[in-house]
């Protein structure tokens, strides 16, 4: 079956503008996880979807990211007037509740360059 | 807050054994998770443990302790493709991941 997809693959942007990164989770996965990664480093988490709650949204590094859901299907993450810091790869995983949510499936990323 | 220790780097032979630890401090512990990463590739699950002991899966092993707030990824006859970052991470809060560092297993012929 299909895997975690996400798009762009990459995303070469100017300092300043937004951009939308997009998340298709494997169908019936409920659980739905977006992260950071810095060159050669670990995973920052970011936000978590599960269900019909409310996210956490505890992750987030500051008010120029947002992310959304659309019930238990696609996730686009927004980063508004991005800075050259923001440059990393985004990951968006999903799990689901059978086995506890313990195993994450992890898409491709988006590599995010920011001149 | 969450935290979590693991070296950074590990160098081994092929058809060797190797162990790569992680300590980690956490409030709302559920379990240990590895996940593998190569370079340029998505993270990819190997384990999970709640409970403690070993657990076995191939030629891979994680084995966690929760009194000692530790675990560790055993893996076995290294070979060339086992080439890679390693990550712990603590599942906490029920659904919630911290992921450390990342440990970058060199496999030498």
């Amino acid at each position: 079956g299909a895997g975690v997809s996400q798009s762009p693959s990459n995303k070469v942007t100017e300092k300043g503008k937004d951009v939308e990164l997009r998340c298709d989770p494997i169908s019936g996965h409920t659980a739905l996880y977006w992260y950071r990664q810095r060159l050669g480093q670990g995973l920052e988490f970011l936000i978590y979807f599960q269900g019909n709650s409310a996210p956490d949204k505890s992750g987030l590094p500051s008010d120029r990211f947002s992310a959304e859901r659309t019930g238990e299907s696609v996730s686009t993450l927004t980063i508004q007037r991005t800075q050259q810091e923001d440059s990393a790869v985004y990951l968006c995983a999903s799990s689901h509740p059978a086995g506890g949510y313990n195993e994450q499936f992890f898409g491709p990323g988006t590599r995010l360059t920011v001149l | 807050g969450q935290s979590l220790e693991q070296p950074s780097e590990v160098t081994a032979v092929e058809g060797a054994i190797v162990q790569i630890n992680c300590t980690y401090q956490t409030s709302g512990f559920y379990g240990l998770s590895w996940y593998q990463q190569h370079d340029g590739g998505a993270p990819t699950f190997l384990s999970y443990n709640a409970l403690d002991g070993l657990e076995e899966t191939g030629r891979f092993s994680s084995f966690l302790s929760r009194s000692d707030s530790y675990g560790y990824l055993l893996l076995q006859e290294l070979q060339m493709k086992d080439s890679a970052s390693y990550f712990c991470a603590v599942k906490y809060n029920f659904n919630k991941f911290y992921f450390g560092s990342g440990t970058k297993l060199n496999v030498k012929p």
